[in-house]
């Protein structure tokens, strides 16, 4: 098994374009979410499913769009780049059916100019 | 919402030296709690989890923490370290929900 995937690795974007971030699981988890890491503030959640076809809102949602069509993938789309969506990005999948413990992918890391 | 307090953002320690990490929760339902590791330029790996019974639990590394729920707390613990756990911990809470909160994280860092 591969676990989570994310492409691409580092990316750099300018203000106002936009991307997508990719996420892959072969685990069959139902669960999927990313989440934002910035120094000293640990892992914020952006958005999250919980299966397919099912997206809700995290903690810091504004300039990103989610979609789940399939159980396996969960890709993560920021509209306008802004310079303060220079960060970290981390893809997770868990099981709903417990225990609940998250997988993560290695991270994208994006810098926004 | 739950959410986790680590108190510590840096701890310094000499090989060889125990250490603890400190992680506070807050939640007003059942929670399992979560000690996640950070390699430099790495994702996140897990290190432990107390889901229910025991309250102490162990890694396979040497590292255990025990969760105190009149205390709310869920600290991480190891008797003597080595410099390849030099790294960023970060203490989780999750509800049966799947919503899972982060602590800021402790960066570990051991020195020779």
């Amino acid at each position: 098994n591969a676990g989570v995937t994310q492409t691409p690795k580092f990316q750099v974007l300018k203000t106002g374009q936009s991307m997508t971030l990719q996420c892959a699981q072969d685990m069959n988890h139902e669960y999927m979410s990313w989440y934002r890491q910035d120094p000293g503030m640990g892992l914020r959640l952006i958005h999250y499913s919980v299966g397919a076809g099912i997206t809700d809102q995290g903690e810091v949602p504004n300039g990103y769009n989610v979609s789940r069509s399939t159980t396996e993938d969960f890709p993560l789309r920021l509209l306008s780049a802004a310079p303060s969506q220079t960060s970290v990005y981390f893809c997770a999948s868990s099981s709903n059916r417990g225990p609940y413990e998250q997988y993560f992918g290695p991270g994208t890391r994006l810098t926004v100019t | 919402a739950q959410s986790v307090t680590q108190l510590d953002s840096q701890v310094p320690v000499f090989e060889e030296a125990p250490v603890e990490l400190r992680c506070n929760y807050s939640s007003s339902v059942s929670v399992y709690l979560f000690w996640y590791v950070q390699y430099p330029n790495q994702g996140l790996q897990l290190l432990l989890k107390y889901l229910s019974g025991s309250t102490l639990v162990e890694s396979i590394n040497g590292f255990e923490a025990e969760f105190n729920k009149s205390q709310t707390s869920f600290h991480l613990r190891k008797p003597s370290v080595h410099i390849s756990d030099t790294a960023e911990y970060f203490c989780a809470v999750s509800d049966r929900n799947n919503d899972m909160r982060f602590g800021a994280g402790t960066r570990l860092t051991v020195k020779p």
